[in-house]
């Protein structure tokens, strides 16, 4: 059973671009959260989906926009890339599992570096 | 949620306990008590969880004190591959998969 998986792992853009960044769920998992995690700091949560409607949203600007797909599948997009946006971006998904409820487990995360 | 308070670094020498202490003077009743940790570059991992009993699972313990205003994670017997941030963060059982409030850790290094 693969656990949550992150495309791509490592990314460059430049100031101004946008970006897509992408996430599967771990098996079973109906729900996907993410995060930003800059240098040095916890992670912080941007955005979660459930049903592919956003339930909860962290303290980011519009320029921070999510989707999910029928099969729980989400997208993260950034437009108007900041140099401040460079970090790693963690996508988790919970659900049941194994009767441990609402876990979240998290995927190995996308650098993004912005120029 | 309530606040958590970490020491931000501890070490401990390969094959010996580690224990992490962690404050949370403001917890609630139905507020459970969890533990994450990052190993470097990689995304956090689930430990452990509880609400007032002890709890042990194959990764580690978690003992809550009787008041619940603080609790330990122990690693029985650390190696080096368990050298990374560990992250206590209190939220209530029913917030199904709601965020997680990371504060900055405490950096564990086990040494041999």
């Amino acid at each position: 059973d693969a656990g949550v998986t992150q495309s791509p792992t490592h990314l460059i853009k430049t100031r101004g671009q946008q970006v897509t960044l992408r996430c599967s769920p771990k098996s079973g998992h109906d729900t996907v959260s993410w995060y930003q995690q800059a240098l040095g700091q916890g992670p912080q949560f941007i955005f979660q989906y459930y049903e592919e409607e956003e339930r909860q949203r962290g303290n980011f600007p519009d320029r921070f926009s999510g989707h999910q797909f029928p099969n729980y599948s989400s997208e993260l997009n950034v437009n108007a890339l900041l140099l401040g946006d460079s970090a790693l971006y963690l996508c988790a998904s919970s659900g049941m599992d194994r009767g441990r409820p609402y876990e979240q487990y998290f995927g190995p995360g996308t650098r993004l570096t912005v120029t | 949620d309530a606040k958590t308070t970490q020491p931000p670094s501890m070490d401990c020498a390969e094959g010996r306990a580690a224990n992490l202490p962690c404050n949370h003077s403001t917890i609630s009743g139905n507020e459970y008590v969890y533990w994450y940790r990052q190993i470097h570059s990689q995304g956090p991992q689930y430990i452990i969880h509880g609400l007032k009993n002890n709890e042990t699972n194959e990764m580690a313990s978690l003992i809550i004190t009787e008041d619940r205003k603080s609790s330990t994670l122990i690693l029985p017997h650390a190696t080096l591959r368990d050298t990374a941030v560990y992250y206590c963060i209190v939220r209530g059982y029913n917030q199904a998969g709601t965020a997680l409030i990371f504060g900055k850790g405490t950096t564990l290094s086990v040494s041999s």
